[in-house]
């Protein structure tokens, strides 16, 4: 069964540093792994997804994540974080052996950015 | 260019009723998911069809709860005889591919909101 784990219920970071949310994963075969954030009264937005090649991927709104193959990791990251990036983010996992399509998520990690 | 809708965003209903959750994918998209959030957890897979076919149901919890999508686009989820522990955030996402294992973005709604008092 594929699993995935946000082990951080809440970061929190200023302004202007550098941010990491992380997530660990658990599947048989290749994963393919996915960020999406949640913002109050609105619906799940996609941040990016790795499916193969390149390690690290681009996505959204500057954000990037880092797959780690060895770690099972796919921790997520900015630069330079903004105060509207203040939210709760979601990492998912798919396993594509199988025939089931669903996303499998973790139970999230708030995000508080402050001046 | 419309996202995926949801209705209605909120729903509160007595315990025994029966509620229907309709979804509006994005135009064109093939596969259409449920999922269900509780407060504190993130979405859980209830199930999810491509085209008119529900391909998966293993997610729905009991046999309260079904789902339809007669012609391939709008979906509905009915829970007959709510009960308190059915109040919970029931999303939908589409994708624009058929699944089984590909490498498609799920594209989200905003939800409905249950709750049953």
């Amino acid at each position: 069964a594929q699993s995935v784990a946000q082990p951080e219920d809440q970061v929190n970071v200023a302004e202007g540093n550098p941010l990491t949310v992380k997530c660990t994963y658990s599947v048989s075969g290749n994963p393919y792994l996915f960020w999406y954030v949640q913002y109050p009264n609105r619906g799940l937005q996609f941040l990016l997804k790795y499916i193969t090649g390149d390690n690290l991927v681009k996505g959204s709104y500057g954000f990037e994540a880092e797959f780690n193959k060895s770690q099972t990791s796919f921790h997520l990251k900015k630069p330079s974080a903004l105060v509207s990036d203040s939210a709760l983010y979601f990492c998912a996992v798919r396993d594509p052996t199988g025939t089931a399509s669903k996303l499998t998520f973790g139970t999230g990690t708030r995000l508080q950015v402050t001046l | 260019g419309a996202g995926v809708s949801q209705s209605p965003r909120y729903k509160v209903t007595k315990r025994g009723q029966d509620v229907a959750l309709r979804c509006d994918p994005i135009s064109g998209h093939v596969s259409l998911y449920w999922y269900r959030q509780a407060l504190g957890q993130g979405p859980e897979f209830l199930t999810y069809f491509n085209y008119e076919a529900q391909q998966d149901k293993s997610g729905l919890p009991n046999d309260r709860f079904s789902a339809e999508r007669p012609e391939g686009s709008i979906s509905t989820l009915t829970i007959q005889r709510t009960e308190q522990r059915d109040s919970a955030m029931y999303r939908c996402a589409s994708s624009r591919l058929s699944s089984g294992g590909s490498t498609d973005t799920q594209y989200f709604g905003p939800g409905t909101r249950l709750t049953v008092l």
